[in-house]
């Protein structure tokens, strides 16, 4: 079945560092490639998607590009902040004719401090 | 636009007891699927609603049903709790790209 796989966390950066993290998926077909943010006590919010290989998707600076060859859909951004602390989740979705469903990785932990 | 909303915030039961959890969707969505996110773990699919019937359903037990009514909002009903179902329960609409409302904290003592 479909699965991804990222990077556990938690992920300690200081404010301005640069970021990577990492997500690969297994998965039938052309899925669509998502990352979701989840601030403390608050559900998910969609950051960022791609739908189709060598697609960039971007958002507030972040930005994931869909590698087919590697199956990897890694997570940047050039200068964190204090605001950008988080649950980030790697997530896709298969195509299936519609009726689709989202599987998500465990979700990597990011603190930025100041 | 309200976006997804879901009730109530927080929930305490004890096992055995039954629990429904309710969701509107995105005004415009007509698919509705619930997740289950137990702590320290990403979204689990439970199953999806459209057009009033379950379409798709992931690995979870009977004790898991769902609901969807002409309006596309939807029930989430959980029989026999166990201590094992605490978790935040979360509401999506959409289809592949999809819309989280803020979940429902569920606490089974």
């Amino acid at each position: 079945g479909d699965s991804v796989t990222q990077m556990e966390g938690p992920v300690t950066l200081s404010e301005e560092a640069f970021l990577t993290i990492n997500c690969t998926y297994t998965a039938t077909g052309y899925p669509s490639l998502f990352w979701y943010v989840q601030y403390p006590g608050e559900g998910l919010q969609l950051l960022l998607k791609a739908t189709k290989a060598d697609d960039k998707g971007s958002n507030k600076g972040f930005e994931a590009t869909y590698r087919k060859e590697t199956t990897s859909f890694h997570l940047e951004k050039g200068s964190v902040q204090v605001s950008d602390s988080a649950v980030y989740f790697c997530a896709l979705s298969p195509y299936s004719g519609g009726y689709q469903k989202v599987t998500f990785g465990i979700g990597t932990k990011l603190q930025v401090i100041p | 636009d309200a976006g997804v909303t879901q009730s109530p915030t927080h929930l305490i039961k004890t096992r055995g007891q039954q629990v429904t959890l309710r969701c509107s969707p995105k005004s415009g969505h007509d698919t509705v699927s619930w997740y289950q996110q137990a702590l320290g773990q990403g979204p689990q699919f439970i199953f999806q609603y459209y057009e009033e019937e379950e379409r798709q359903r992931g690995n979870f037990p009977d004790r898991f049903s769902g609901h969807q009514f002409p309006n596309y909002s939807s029930e989430l009903n959980v029989n026999a709790l166990l201590l094992g179902d605490s978790a935040l329960y979360l509401c999506a609409s959409g289809v592949n790209e999809q819309f989280f409302g803020p979940g429902t904290r569920l606490t089974v003592l």
